[in-house]
């Protein structure tokens, strides 16, 4: 198995403009996760699924936020429109059954410049 | 809610020396706990979990956790350091409780190997 797949590895992008994070999960696996990393702030839960349906986005931190799952096998994360303050690192992750843990993806460095 | 607290954001070790990284969890349930390991630009891979069953756990590159009840306690160990094993590591925790299935991170350790 290839893993969890993300996509792109790294964004810089300017302020204002939409920015779109794409994850594949593993095969099999119901449940994703969107993760942001930032040295502020550490790994916060932004939103997760569970056989595609959002479960908990409680964790989203605005409107300009916004995540889909329009299939078992892929995942999108868009932020429209990015500011300097997103620059973070964004992880999507996968599990079959949460005794399982979770597969992290490589993640996406995102800078908003 | 649940939650965990790594004491000590740094820890410093020589090589061959013992790795020992502390983790304590806040939870009104039995607990699910995992170790995970990040490395420089990567994702966060898994050490090691707890369940249910043995309290002592083994995991991958030689390190092991003991869940104690008692102390609320899930360290991580690892016997000989070795200068591969420097990275962060992260403990966590979730609970079978509802439909709540995600995981909460501590803060992270960063472990630096000294030759």
């Amino acid at each position: 198995d290839a893993g969890v797949i993300q996509s792109p590895r790294h964004e810089v992008t300017e302020m204002g403009q939409e920015v779109t994070l794409r994850c594949k999960p593993i095969s099999g696996h119901d449940y994703l996760f969107w993760y942001r990393q930032t040295m502020m702030r550490g790994l916060e839960l932004l939103i997760y699924f569970n056989n595609n349906v959002p479960i908990d986005d409680s964790g989203m931190p605005e409107d300009r936020f916004s995540a889909k799952m329009p299939n078992a096998s892929f995942s999108t994360l868009k932020i429209q429109p990015s500011e300097p303050r997103d620059s973070a690192v964004y992880f999507c992750a996968s599990t079959g059954g949460i005794g399982y843990g979770y597969t992290f993806g490589s993640g996406t460095r995102l800078t908003v410049v | 809610a649940q939650s965990v607290t790594q004491l000590g954001s740094h820890v410093s070790v020589s090589e061959g020396a013992l790795v020992l990284l502390r983790c304590n969890y806040s939870s009104s349930v039995p607990p699910y706990l995992f170790w995970y390991v990040q490395y420089p630009n990567q994702g966060l891979q898994l050490l090691l979990k707890y369940t249910t069953g043995a309290t002592l756990v083994k995991g991958i590159n030689g390190f092991e956790a003991e869940f104690k009840k008692s102390e609320t306690s899930f360290h991580l160990t690892k016997p000989s350091a070795h200068m591969s094993d420097a990275a962060e590591y992260f403990c966590a925790v979730t609970v079978l409780s509802g439909s709540a299935r995600q995981l909460t991170f501590g803060s992270g350790t960063q472990l630096t190997v000294l030759p």
